[in-house]
């Protein structure tokens, strides 16, 4: 089955830096990539996503990147806000092919410093 | 529109005890999704529900571990006998189809004793 790594797993910054979060992926037949958010208490919530046939994808101050070959993605949000800090879940998934489900990461605990 | 609906929030038992949890997913969504989330871990897929039938049981414990979605809107999740290691948050999610996005509820807090 699909195996989902990703770094780091705690990661502070300083409020306007820059946070990048990088996972790989394991089942090259994989094609659907989203990240979620999860705040404390909360259930994840779905901030941005990219498909295979798309290298990158941009959302406000969030942007997401694919390397099919190399098999990983990375998020990147940039000018971070307290508000950001949270843990960000990776996941893959195979889509249009039967039945599709999706293998999170263990995720990254993101700290946003004022 | 409404969210995906989790009952209850917390639930403290002791080891053996059953418990149940309850689901309500987003309206005209298909597809629903039960998963556990044990502290520090990305939620694990333990079951997803097509309508009313069953798509993928694979990880879920079926010696103590039981779902159903009658009627195909709510979900139950029962676990009977519970044991320490079953301490996790339960996450509901549902989609339009399982090729849509998921969405999830707040999820029940389980702690066994």
């Amino acid at each position: 089955g699909e195996n989902v790594e990703q770094h780091p797993s705690t990661l502070s910054v300083q409020e306007g830096d820059s946070a990048v979060i990088k996972c790989t992926y394991s089942d090259s037949a994989s094609n659907y990539f989203p990240w979620y958010k999860q705040e404390l208490g909360k259930g994840p919530q779905l901030i941005i996503d990219i498909r295979s046939n798309v290298g990158e994808k941009k959302d406000q101050r969030i942007a997401v990147t694919l390397n099919k070959t190399a098999k990983h993605f990375s998020l990147h949000i940039t000018e971070t806000q307290p508000e950001d800090s949270a843990v960000y879940f990776c996941a893959a998934s195979i889509r249009g092919s039967g039945y599709s489900t999706l293998t999170f990461g263990k995720g990254t605990m993101l700290l946003v410093s004022p | 529109e409404a969210g995906v609906a989790q009952s209850p929030r917390y639930k403290i038992i002791e080891k053996r005890q059953s418990v149940a949890f309850w689901c309500n997913p987003i309206s005209g969504h298909a597809t629903l999704y039960w998963y556990q989330q044990i502290l520090g871990q990305g939620p694990k897929l333990l079951i997803q529900f097509q309508n009313n039938g069953v798509v993928d049981d694979s990880q879920l414990p079926k010696d103590r571990f039981s779902a159903e979605r009658l009627k195909g809107v709510d979900s139950t999740l029962k676990i009977q006998p519970a044991k320490l290691e079953d301490s996790a948050v339960y996450l509901c999610a549902s989609s339009l189809t399982d090729q849509e996005t998921q969405y999830f509820g707040p999820g029940t807090r389980l702690l066994v004793l």
